[in-house]
C-alpha cells in the first residue's frame, strides 16, 4: 500500500505565475488535509477535503488559494499569480476516517522567483 | 487561541544519550497530541500519538507523556543514536481533524 504520493516534490514559478500541486492519498483514504510550512515555523493547517467536498477552508488564504478533491483523481491545491511569500513546504495528509491518523506525503517545496 | 511552543529550538547531544524534547500549549482542550518526525527533504512520519484520556505512549526507545492541567508534553529517547538526527515537531488536535503545530526542535546525535 504506498503511501501518500505529492508531486512535483519541487516546483520553481515566477511570480505571477500559477502553481499546481498534487496528492494521492492512501488507497481507501477519502479525508485529504493541506498545510503550509513556512521556513522555521511549524506547519499551518490550510485546508480538509473529502471526496468533492471542501469541509474547513478556514487556514487556506481567500484570495489566489483554491483546493479540490475531486471523485476521480488527486486533490489539487491551486495557487494563482504567485508572489515571494508562497514560498514554503506544502504538505498533504490523508485518513481513512476523520478521527483517525493523518498520513503525510514528502511535501511540495515551491519556490517563487 | 491554542498556542504550541517547543523548546529548545535546537539541541545538540553525544551519542547514546538520553534526552528530552519539551512541548507546550495554552489550551488544555485538545483531542490528542502527536509527535512527530521531520527528515530534510522527506515528509512527516508520526511517532507517538497521544490520546486526551492518556497520559503516555510508549513505542521502542520513544516515550511520550500527557500532562493537560500543565499544559505540557515531553518526547524521551532513550540511548540516542546518530539516525535520530532530525527536527521532532509536536501537533496538537485541537478538534477531529486540526492539527495546531510547535516550530519543532532540531535534534542532532553527535557519534
Amino acid at each position: 500500500n504506498a503511501g501518500v504520493m505529492q508531486n512535483p516534490r519541487h516546483l520553481v514559478r515566477r511570480r505571477g505565475q500559477e502553481a499546481r500541486l498534487r496528492c494521492s492519498p492512501m488507497k481507501g483514504h477519502s479525508h485529504v488535509y493541506w498545510y503550509r510550512q513556512l521556513p522555521e515555523e511549524g506547519l499551518k493547517f490550510m485546508v480538509y477535503l473529502q471526496k468533492e467536498n471542501i469541509i474547513d477552508e478556514s487556514g487556506m488564504p481567500k484570495e489566489r488559494f483554491s483546493a479540490e478533491f475531486p471523485k476521480e483523481g488527486p486533490s489539487i491545491l491551486r495557487i494563482q499569480q504567485v508572489v515571494r511569500g508562497d514560498s514554503a513546504a506544502y504538505f498533504c495528509a490523508s485518513s481513512l476516517d476523520v478521527t483517525d491518523t493523518q498520513y503525510f506525503g514528502p511535501g511540495t517545496r515551491l519556490t517563487v522567483l | 487561541k491554542q498556542e504550541v511552543t517547543q523548546i529548545p529550538a535546537a539541541l545538540s547531544v553525544p551519542e547514546g544519550e538520553n534526552l528530552v524534547l519539551n512541548c507546550s500549549f495554552t489550551d488544555s482542550a485538545i483531542y490528542n497530541l502527536q509527535w512527530f518526525r521531520q527528515d530534510p527533504g522527506k515528509g512527516l512520519t508520526s511517532l507517538l500519538l497521544i490520546q486526551s484520556s492518556q497520559r503516555e505512549q510508549t513505542s521502542g526507545r520513544l516515550n511520550a507523556s500527557l500532562d493537560k492541567s500543565s499544559g505540557r508534553s515531553t518526547l524521551y529517547i532513550a540511548a540516542s543514536q546518530p539516525g535520530d538526527s532530525a527536527t521532532y515537531l509536536c501537533a496538537l488536535g485541537d478538534s477531529n481533524y486540526q492539527l495546531i503545530w510547535g516550530a519543532g526542535t532540531k535534534l542532532i546525535i553527535k557519534p
